[in-house]
């Protein structure tokens, strides 16, 4: 079955900084990547997605980028805020078993002041 | 729309007991997830249904029971609490019309077993 690995598990950098999250999934024909942000004590909240015939997508200050031959996606988040601290999860639909959304193990950002 | 609902928001249990959390959704999405996530860690998939009916198992199932009469609700099952089933339980949902969608997230069944 599909695994999603995510890197680093924590990550802490200067505000005004940029921060990089990495993800790897196993299943060669997953298609659909979404990215989560988890406060504490809060519910997952989407962030941004992106589709497998997608290379790259960017909302403001947050960017996914997608390698498909390399099976892996990352998140970069640019001129970080104190707002941006939080837990993120990516996670990875696999078209073999469609519908089934897998997360990775989460990266705790701290953004330094 | 109130989204995906969870009930309880805490509860605490003794081993040996067994409770149902609920789950229901007004988006009238087929889709519906059970995921735990332990203290500082991530989302594990405990049962997943792709519509009324139907259901299966995810990366965690031993230990629960799911049932999909209905399209809005998905109540998850424990019916012999083990103090490792201690977690923050959460349902979702999603619709998967018109290509890949995202998951909507209740708010979370923070249950202790004791």
């Amino acid at each position: 079955g599909e695994n999603v690995e995510q890197h680093p598990s924590t990550l802490s950098v200067q505000e005004g900084d940029s921060a990089v999250i990495k993800c790897t999934y196993s299943d060669s024909a997953s298609n659909y990547f979404p990215w989560y942000k988890q406060e504490l004590g809060k519910r997952p909240q989407l962030i941004i997605d992106i589709r497998s015939n997608v290379g790259e997508k960017k909302d403001q200050r947050i960017a996914v980028t997608l390698n498909k031959t390399a099976k892996h996606f990352s998140l970069h988040i640019t001129e970080t805020q104190p707002e941006d601290s939080a837990v993120y999860f990516c996670a990875a639909e696999g078209y073999s078993s469609a519908s089934k959304i897998i997360f990775g193990s989460g990266t705790r950002l701290s953004i330094r002041p | 729309n109130a989204g995906v609902t969870q009930t309880p928001k805490f509860r605490i249990l003794k081993i040996g007991q067994s409770m149902t959390l609920q789950c229901t959704q007004d988006m009238n999405h087929n889709y519906m997830y059970w995921y735990r996530q332990d203290p500082g860690m991530g989302l594990k998939l405990i049962y997943y249904s792709v519509g009324a009916g139907i259901t299966d198992k995810g990366e965690v199932p031993n230990g629960y029971n799911v049932s999909r009469s209905t399209t809005e609700d998905f109540p998850l099952r424990l019916e012999l609490a083990a103090p490792s089933q201690t977690s923050v339980y959460f349902c979702a949902s999603r619709d998967p019309g018109q290509g890949d969608q995202p998951q909507h997230f209740g708010d979370g069944t923070r249950l202790s077993i004791l």
